[in-house]
């Protein structure tokens, strides 16, 4: 079945501690990307990689890294969590770039306190 | 800077009847447009889209049109039923995605 997966999907953690969450897909895409959705503030997108070793930033990135080794991979970390980054949190991704349509992950509901 | 809107937080229709969605842009760079549906602790799923080139995209009961010349988007759903309770994203391409705010439909039996 061809899904993207992440995990956590809920996770509650205190500020300052080191967190990763995990994305990973079976389609073979090469776009892959990270958002978070906000209540009023939709879907913005975090980070996103072209293809294997090629990340960059997207709308929102400030305290956010990610890494793309593998294909399938796209874990998304936080350094050092604040409470701001308490948000829900949706990996995707897509043939290649302009492949308009997005698969996206189940979510993963992070809380910060 | 939000350049795509869905103004309507909410809506709320009878099912059987017609549900329209609609969507701002201020980009006119957008050369794709796509609309999501959101069950809750589910991720978007997605279920129409336009390209730029043309006003009116059929799919079944949902209809999407296309205003270029108002910038603006509108999803049609007929008849609605219950299970298109959900939270529907527009979306717009140029690049990259860009989503709107969302509106929760309710359909009510």
């Amino acid at each position: 079945e061809a899904q993207v997966t992440q995990n956590p999907r809920y996770l509650i953690t205190v500020t300052g501690k080191k967190l990763t969450v995990t994305c990973s897909q079976n389609m073979n895409h090469e776009y892959m990307s990270w958002y978070r959705q906000d209540p009023g503030l939709g879907l913005r997108q975090i980070y996103y990689s072209m293809n294997v070793e090629v990340t960059d930033k997207g709308d929102v990135p400030e305290g956010y890294k990610v890494s793309r080794k593998e294909k399938r991979n796209f874990p998304l970390i936080l350094e050092s969590p604040s409470p701001n980054q308490t948000s829900l949190y949706f990996c995707a991704s897509s043939l290649f770039r302009g492949s308009y349509e997005q698969y996206f992950g189940p979510g993963t509901r992070l809380t910060v306190t | 800077d939000q350049q795509v809107k869905q103004n309507s937080p909410s809506l709320s229709v009878q099912e059987g009847r017609i549900s329209i969605l609609n969507c701002d842009y201020t980009n006119s760079m957008f050369d794709y447009f796509l609309w999501y549906k959101k069950y809750p602790a589910e991720g978007p799923t997605f279920l129409i889209s336009i390209s730029s080139i043309k006003d009116k995209n059929e799919d079944g009961r949902f209809t999407v049109f296309l205003n270029k010349s108002a910038k603006h988007l509108s999803l049609h759903i007929v008849p609605s039923q219950p299970g298109d309770s959900a939270v529907y994203f527009c979306a717009a391409s140029y690049q990259k995605l860009v989503f709107g705010q969302g509106t929760r439909l309710t359909i009510n039996p």
